[in-house]
């Protein structure tokens, strides 16, 4: 079983939907948890940090349940620039980050 | 230059060419990885280094080498690579590495193709 693992998709939406894309982890020690994001041909960016208390930036909303060791990152509003690849990460203390798959996103017109 | 630069952007070599991958950051950070992405893969990491020395090497073949002359310069040594080696090779730095999260920034990475 992977360490973190991610429906691929890819998730094809009208503007304006509203998509979740979701994510859990195998290692109940895992500390930490990101979303990052990575567009076609670049390399990845921190998009937010995940929190149990949940966290909203913008249209953004990424929530974590430790104890379905579940991750969650939800978009509203799609954009046609948010089409990417959304990467969940974990990070465990002593060793670098875990990066799922990535679930793929294309919003159209 | 501003954050992770990494070059060549494209490499093309043969099975027993011997190359290497350049990687400067221009944040202040004292850690840096390689990290390889393969189609239909998750990113994964190869080595990573703190104040200089590896601290992680996640089982990789010998046929890569990393070398780390400085906090601000990575670079991956390649040699007798296969065909199954081609992936983008993306280089990262951070502020720290190991007990907690520390924001990792990405260059461009360098896409690799072994004939």
């Amino acid at each position: 079983r992977k360490e973190v693992e991610q429906d691929p998709g890819p998730f094809n939406v009208p503007e304006g939907a509203t998509v979740a894309f979701n994510c859990t982890y195998s290692n109940s020690a895992s500390q930490s948890f990101f979303w990052y994001r990575q567009d076609c041909r670049k390399e990845p960016k921190l998009l937010m940090s995940v929190y149990s208390s949940g966290n909203e930036d913008g249209r953004f909303t990424a929530q974590l349940n430790r104890a379905s060791q579940y991750i969650s990152l939800l978009i509203r509003d799609s954009k046609l620039s948010d089409s990417a690849t959304y990467l969940c990460v974990a990070f465990r203390a002593g060793t670098a980050l875990i990066f799922g798959k990535g679930t793929t996103l294309s919003v159209s017109s | 230059e501003t954050g992770v630069t990494q070059t060549p952007r494209h490499l093309v070599m043969g099975m027993t060419n011997k190359k290497s991958l350049k990687c400067e950051q221009h944040l202040g950070h004292n850690a840096m990885y390689w990290y390889k992405q393969s189609a239909k893969k998750p990113l994964e990491l190869m080595f990573v280094y703190s104040l200089e020395e590896r601290v992680e090497n996640n089982s990789v073949p010998s046929r890569f080498s990393p070398e780390c002359p400085n906090s601000s310069h990575l670079f991956l040594h390649l040699h007798t690579l296969q065909p199954e080696d081609s992936a983008l090779y993306l280089c990262a730095s951070s502020q720290g590495a190991g007990l907690a999260y520390n924001e990792q920034f990405f260059g461009p990475g360098t896409r690799l193709t072994v004939l």
